[in-house]
C-alpha cells in the first residue's frame, strides 16, 4: 500500500514564503502530484515530479529526492488567494491506475 | 462551460434512502473516478472506470455502487444510506497522456440524517 505525511497547518504571512513537506511510503513509484484546493471548491492540479529535482511554475515550485522518498511544494510571494488546502498524491507502481492523495495542508496567509 | 460536471451540488437524505450523484464530462476521457472528502481525511477513492465495461473497487466501496453508461458519464449510488456517508463528494476524470493529472468536477455535497 501507499502513505502520505503532510503536515495539517501551516500559517504564514501575505508576501512570505512557505514550504510544504510530503513524505512518501509505497511499493514503487512513478511520482509526486500537487493539489490546490480552496474550501468547499474542486482540487485542481497545480505541479508533477516524475524526476528528482525541482520543477517551477510561476510562485509555485515542487521539489522530489527520490532517495529520500521526500518532495515539498514551494509557495513564494504568498497572496491572501493562496490560502487554501494543499495535497500531495502519489502514482505508485502497485496502484498504477489510480492517484493517493495525502491528507491536505490547510495554508492560512495572513495580512 | 465546465468540463466535468456533476449534479445534484447539494442534496439532504434520510437514512435508508436510494440516491444517485451523477457526473458528465467533456474532456474526452476514458478513465473516470469517485472519491469522497471528510474533514481531515483528504481524498478517497470510491469506485474508478477505465471504460464502459472496466469498472473496480476503490479503497472504500463498501455501500456504494456505480454505473458508467457511456464514456462521459459515471454515475454513484448510495443504496440505502446512512449518516456517515455524510461528506462531499468529487467525481474526476484522467488523462492517460498526463497520468499525474486528475480533472474534478465542482463535488457534491451529501447530508444524510
Amino acid at each position: 500500500g501507499q502513505s502520505l505525511e503532510q503536515p495539517s497547518e501551516v500559517t504564514a504571512v501575505e508576501g512570505a514564503i512557505v514550504q510544504i513537506n510530503c513524505t512518501y511510503q509505497t511499493s514503487g513509484f512513478y511520482g509526486l502530484s500537487w493539489y490546490q484546493q480552496h474550501d468547499g471548491g474542486a482540487p485542481t492540479f497545480l505541479s508533477y515530479n516524475g524526476l528528482d529535482g525541482l520543477e517551477e511554475t510561476g510562485r509555485f515550485s515542487s521539489f522530489l529526492s527520490r532517495s529520500d522518498s521526500y518532495g515539498y511544494l514551494l509557495l513564494q510571494e504568498l497572496q491572501m488567494k493562496d490560502s487554501a488546502s494543499y495535497f500531495c498524491a502519489v502514482r505508485d507502481m502497485g496502484s498504477a491506475r489510480q492517484l493517493t492523495f495525502g491528507s491536505g495542508t490547510q495554508l492560512t496567509v495572513l495580512p | 462551460d465546465a468540463d466535468v460536471t456533476q449534479t445534484p451540488r447539494n442534496r439532504i437524505t434520510k437514512t435508508g434512502k436510494r440516491i444517485m450523484l451523477e457526473c458528465s464530462q467533456t474532456k474526452g476521457h476514458d478513465r473516470m473516478y469517485w472519491y469522497r472528502q471528510d474533514p481531515g481525511l483528504g481524498l478517497r477513492l470510491i469506485y474508478y472506470s477505465f471504460d464502459v465495461k472496466d469498472i473496480n473497487k476503490g479503497e472504500i466501496s463498501d455501500g456504494y455502487s456505480v454505473s458508467r453508461q457511456a464514456q462521459a458519464k459515471f454515475s454513484l449510488s448510495l443504496e440505502s444510506a446512512i449518516p456517515n456517508q455524510t461528506a462531499l463528494y468529487f467525481c474526476a476524470t484522467l488523462d492517460t497522456k498526463r497520468p499525474e493529472t486528475q480533472y474534478f468536477g465542482p463535488g457534491t455535497r451529501l447530508l444524510v440524517l
